[in-house]
């Protein structure tokens, strides 16, 4: 079945850098486009940022523009996101997500177990 | 940018059924939406996709308990004999600019 592991989580000090990972497997990863999600601790979903399956358009939450880079490398399957210039409201679970679209239209279908984010001095 | 607007929390008896309320924002009546389930401690799950018609399409293992509808701008998942599992938060979600869209989630508790 369709599955998602992130890693790469951890405590970071503000202002540093963290590449998180998204490890695909049982789909075409090239065929499907990929979103970043985050929830902050006894928080709700927030989007932050997706690409769509050729890698060359992608789209961020005003939260993180010029700060994260979401990219991927269809050879391995995997999703990334790079994160720079950390800060505490960017402490949070984060999760990738596979998109389904039918007609353009598009929804989240498969979610990974998340890689907790803390930004701490 | 649509806005979607959810209660809270809800909560509902074992064995009985609840209907959540996901709302869109105006000139996004007919939009459609996604639920999410999320139960505590773990990563959120894909219920179904929900069109303004009322049609809706679950994904793999879902159970039958889990039905969706539609009025206006209002979308529902309703829940039937409730399980002790169910006592979640549930999230709507949709698309729009190439950007995911979340309510803020009803926290269900199952009395």
């Amino acid at each position: 079945q369709v599955q998602l592991v992130e890693s790469g989580g951890g405590v970071v000090q503000p202002g540093r850098s963290l590449r998180l990972s998204c490890a695909a497997s049982a789909f075409t990863f090239s065929n499907y486009g990929m979103h970043w999600v985050r929830q902050a601790p006894g928080k709700g979903l927030e989007w932050v940022a997706v690409i769509w399956n050729d890698g060359n358009t992608k789209y961020y939450a005003d939260s993180v523009k010029g700060r994260f880079t979401i990219s991927r490398d269809n050879s391995k399957s995997t999703l990334y996101l790079q994160m720079n210039s950390l800060r505490a409201e960017d402490t949070a679970v984060y999760y990738c997500a596979r998109i389904h679209c039918t007609n353009g239209a598009c929804h989240l279908d498969y979610w990974g177990q998340g890689t907790l984010v803390t930004v701490s001095s | 940018q649509p806005v979607l607007t959810q209660s809270s929390s809800a909560s509902a008896s074992l064995g009985s059924s609840v209907k959540l309320t996901c709302t869109l924002s105006s000139g996004h009546s007919s939009s459609f939406i996604a639920w999410h389930q999320q139960q505590p401690g773990k990563a959120p799950r894909y219920l179904m996709k929900l069109e303004s018609s009322g049609t809706y399409n679950k994904g793999s293992g879902i159970p039958d308990r889990f039905s969706g509808s539609s009025s206006g701008a209002d979308r529902y998942l309703t829940i039937s004999n409730l399980q002790s599992e169910d006592e979640a938060d549930y999230y709507c979600e949709t698309w729009d600019s190439n950007t995911q869209v979340f309510g803020g989630g009803t926290k269900l508790t199952v009395l």
